[in-house]
This record gives structure tokens, sequence and C-alpha cells, in this order.
């Protein structure tokens, strides 16, 4: 099971808009709204931003969105603040024998 | 309070064992499927296994197929991870994480993560 496609890094300027992209196929992304989004500060735990595509755990900012269009899954931060420069992982459950195949990883830098 | 602590990394030698542990508190352990996900050093999350809260079913990653072993005991909400035929490239921080109910693939809780140094 090869990772989900993300772009290695997205910048931005504090109070701008950022999308990060998740690429996967129809085995994974394409093929389940079972796609989840973690953000990971240096040295720290993953922490669950969107689950099933779109949904926000209880505590994770309004500032974070999720959407998906077909094999590609996407994460926008809005109002990008200091506090939301950090690495960001997206997943999706998959058909292919393994539940579960992460994303290579974006990291987010918050100029 | 809901969470997991890992224990049992440390450094091993190529070709060793090393049996992780993850105790939970705070939720029905019984009730929750859970994973162990690790991280290389400067490299990205991933996935290793998981298991039903049965335990019926269980999966794992091609990469340590064959030599880790997943299990759980649901009555000291205890996970565990056997590590044996350890190669250098299972060198990672093993974090253990809940599935979140109901289910949409989404890992909700996650430990501080244990450290596994494979070298000789």
């Amino acid at each position: 099971q090869s990772a989900l496609t993300q772009p290695a890094s997205v910048s931005g300027s504090p109070g701008q808009s950022i999308t990060i992209s998740c690429t996967g196929t129809s085995s994974d992304v394409g093929g389940y709204n079972y796609v989840s989004w973690y953000q990971q500060h240096p040295g720290k735990a993953p922490k669950l931003m969107i689950y099933a595509v779109s949904n926000r755990p209880s505590g994770v900012s309004n500032r974070f969105s999720g959407s998906k269009s077909g094999n590609t899954a996407s994460l926008t931060i809005s109002g990008l603040q200091a506090e939301d420069e950090a690495d960001y992982y997206c997943s999706s459950y998959t058909s292919s024998g393994t539940p579960c195949v992460f994303g290579t990883g974006t990291r987010v830098t918050v100029l | 309070e809901v969470q997991l602590v890992e224990s049992g990394g440390g450094l091993v030698k190529p070709g060793g064992s090393l049996r992780l542990s993850c105790a939970a508190t705070g939720f029905t352990f019984n009730s929750y499927s859970m994973n162990w996900v690790r991280q290389a050093p400067g490299k990205g999350l991933e996935w290793v296994s998981s298991i039903s809260h049965s335990p019926s079913y269980i999966y794992y990653a091609d990469s340590v197929t064959g030599r880790f072993t997943i299990s759980r005991d649901n009555a000291k909400n205890s996970l565990f991870l056997q590590m044996n035929s350890l190669r250098a490239e299972d060198t990672a921080v093993y974090y253990c994480a809940r599935t979140r109910k109901p289910f949409t693939g989404a890992f909700d809780i996650w430990g501080q993560g244990t450290m596994v140094t494979v070298s000789s």
C-alpha cells in the first residue's frame, strides 16, 4: 500500500488561508468518505483535526475544514495563526488489505 | 481523563526482540479497536498494526508481517506489540492510538510514544 501524496510544504502569512492536498486512488481516498487529518507539532503526538472528510472533533477550531473531490482530499486552514505551524498528515481507510494508509506529510510554515 | 501510555521501548540489537505495552485509562477499553503507528526519525507516520475490540480482526503492514504480533488484554486495559527479528529500519517512535467510534477510520486518542532504536 503506497502512501497518499501530499505536498512537502505549504506556507502562508498570518490571517491568510492555505490548502493542503492529499491524493490517493479509488481504493482509498476516492472509494470511502473515511479521510482523516492530523496535526503534529515537533516532539508531540499527532492530534486528530478532521475525520470522515469534513467533520471536526470537539475542541478543534472551526478554522480547520476538510473536503474531498474524487481521489483528492483537502484540508483548509483559514485565518492562519502562528500556532498552526506544524506537520499535517492525511489518512484514509483502504480496501487494499490494510485498514489505514497515511499521507506523506506536509510542513506548514507561518511566515 | 482518557489516556494512553506506552512503555517498553529501548535500544536493541538487529535480530533482537522487544515488547511494547500501551496502558489505557479513562474509557471502556474493551469496546474500541486499537492501533500501533510508528514514525522513524525525521520521517512521516506509518501505520503498523490494528486489532479489533474482540479481538477477532488483526491487520499488519507488509513491512512487519511475520515479525510483529499485536495483542490485547481487555481485563488489564492493555495493548501490546511483540516485535521480533528487529531491523535498523524499525527504529522509530511507536504510538498506540484508539480508533474513533463510530467507525470512520480515524484515530482519536494517541499516546505520547515510546522510542525503539535498533542498532549494534
